[in-house]
């Protein structure tokens, strides 16, 4: 049970908007600590999608947006596309662990 | 160009111990700022941070695998070693090493290895 919680699973058409939540604590999203995003394709390595909350490494659509407030944060994908469909993970620090943390995971289907 | 790789046995019996390497190229072990991370992936489930090690040698372990972790790095090589003690079945995964973003003050993954699979069993 890890002390991000996202939902196990979130879907949407193609073209839809879509939000994936990341739920933390006061001992770490709620701390100040930045969240990243990572998106996983079938069999693939993680790839970093979100980085300090809100930032799009070079080459990511801005389709993909990130957001933070309180002990939450989100990854908004607009204009769903059927090449979107994947897990992904939240991760952030957590003081009370003293770790790095990966949220549960949640996996896109694009209907 | 920024790569890393994995490379290890893919099966190791219970109670044995696992040394995975990671060759390192585009960028230098010790370079100013730089750190490295290991993170594993039990199949079907969630990516979890085992250790990472920072440029001047710093290392942090997982609390809930301390004691069982070990980095080494050997820095004429580029090469990353992660040593897990007494491995037990739950402990089969992929196992990915990762470079870590060069911003300032936090911590993520923005190159990542291909991964590995070990397999724990008899």
């Amino acid at each position: 049970q890890s002390v991000l919680t996202q939902p196990p699973s979130v879907s949407g058409a193609p073209g839809q908007r879509v939000t994936l939540s990341c739920t933390g604590s006061s001992s770490n999203i709620g701390a100040n600590y930045d969240v990243h995003w990572y998106q996983q394709l079938p069999g693939k390595a993680p790839k970093l999608l979100i980085y300090v909350n809100t930032n799009r490494p070079s080459g990511v659509p801005d389709r993909f947006s990130g957001s933070k407030s309180g002990t939450s944060a989100s990854l908004a994908i607009t204009g769903l596309q059927a090449e979107d469909e994947a897990d992904y993970y939240c991760q952030s620090y957590d003081k009370s662990l003293g770790a790095w943390v990966f949220g549960g995971g949640t996996r896109l289907t694009v209907l | 160009q920024i790569t890393l790789k994995e490379s290890g046995p893919t099966l190791v019996k219970p109670t044995q111990t696992l040394t995975l390497t990671c060759s390192i190229s585009g960028f230098s072990l010790n370079g100013n700022g730089v750190s490295v991370g290991w993170i594993r992936q039990p199949p079907g489930k969630a990516l979890e941070w085992l250790a990472l090690i920072f440029w001047d040698d710093d290392k942090r372990y997982s609390p809930s695998l301390k004691g069982r972790l070990a980095l080494t790095r050997d820095t004429s090589k580029n090469e990353l070693v992660l040593t897990i003690t007494n491995m037990d079945p739950v402990d089969t995964a992929t196992y990915y090493c990762a470079h870590r973003i060069e911003a300032a003050g936090t911590v993520g993954f923005d190159y990542w290895g291909q991964g590995i699979l070990v397999t724990v069993s008899s």
